[in-house]
């Protein structure tokens, strides 16, 4: 099974400022990953998929890069509606199709 | 639009017998495999299972195999997810989600239902 470990567990920022993520597999997932968010009390929701792939109707400030273990989503300017939980997804090696544990965006 | 809604959740005593319903709408069902994703609470995302788009395939995590049982009714659109030998740590919110185009095992999950509560407890 494929480990997904994220980095920071919580980035604490303001508005306008930028948002870097990470991602590290614990094997290689060639440039299959996917990142979702997720507000509280709401359904995780498609950001980007195999890297760099923004899904539909996903504004242009977010962006993924990476290949084989590390990998990273950045938000270029936050705005108030992207503080939430991000997660990392892998769909090289399955099953199980694995998740990271999450990193928090909260306002500063 | 693309909708998903899950039903059937509930509190069920340990060792008992549950089952969750996900009716889809919006899209062409038997065009796309389906997923159950699973959220403890206060915890990340757990994959359960997926189902290709015929109903051929089943895949399982390792923790629910041998209890769990994914299935889909492609004449009424919805997907089910039969939980037997209920524990304790089955305990979260059940997500249906929209998995793999028919004939590829693309396994990107890009819509979610807002999904059901499952407490196990006595």
């Amino acid at each position: 099974e494929i480990v997904l470990t994220q980095s920071p567990a919580t980035l604490s920022l303001s508005p306008g400022e930028r948002a870097t993520l990470s991602c590290r597999a614990s094997q290689s997932v060639i440039s299959y990953l996917a990142w979702y968010q997720q507000k509280p009390g709401q359904a995780p929701r498609l950001l980007i998929y195999d890297t760099s792939n923004r899904a539909t109707g996903i504004p242009a400030r977010f962006s993924g890069s990476g290949s084989g273990t590390d990998f990273t989503l950045t938000i270029s300017s936050l705005e108030p509606e992207d503080f939430a939980v991000y997660y990392c997804q892998q769909r090289y090696h399955w099953p199980p199709l694995t998740f990271g544990g999450g990193t928090k965006v909260e306002i500063k | 639009q693309v909708q998903l809604v899950e039903s059937g959740g509930g509190v069920v005593q340990p060792g008992r017998s549950l089952g969750l319903s996900c009716a889809a709408s919006g899209f062409t069902f038997t065009d796309f495999g389906m997923h159950w994703v699973r959220q403890a609470p206060g915890k990340g995302l757990e994959w359960v299972a997926v189902i290709l788009s015929d109903g051929s395939n089943k895949y399982y995590a390792d923790s629910v195999k041998g209890r769990f049982t994914i299935s889909r009714d492609n004449s009424k659109n919805t997907l089910y997810l039969q939980m037997n030998s209920l524990r304790a740590e089955d305990t979260a919110m059940y997500y249906c989600a929209r998995g793999p185009k028919a004939g590829t095992t693309t396994m990107i999950i890009d819509y979610w239902g807002q999904g059901t509560l499952v407490a196990v407890s006595s």
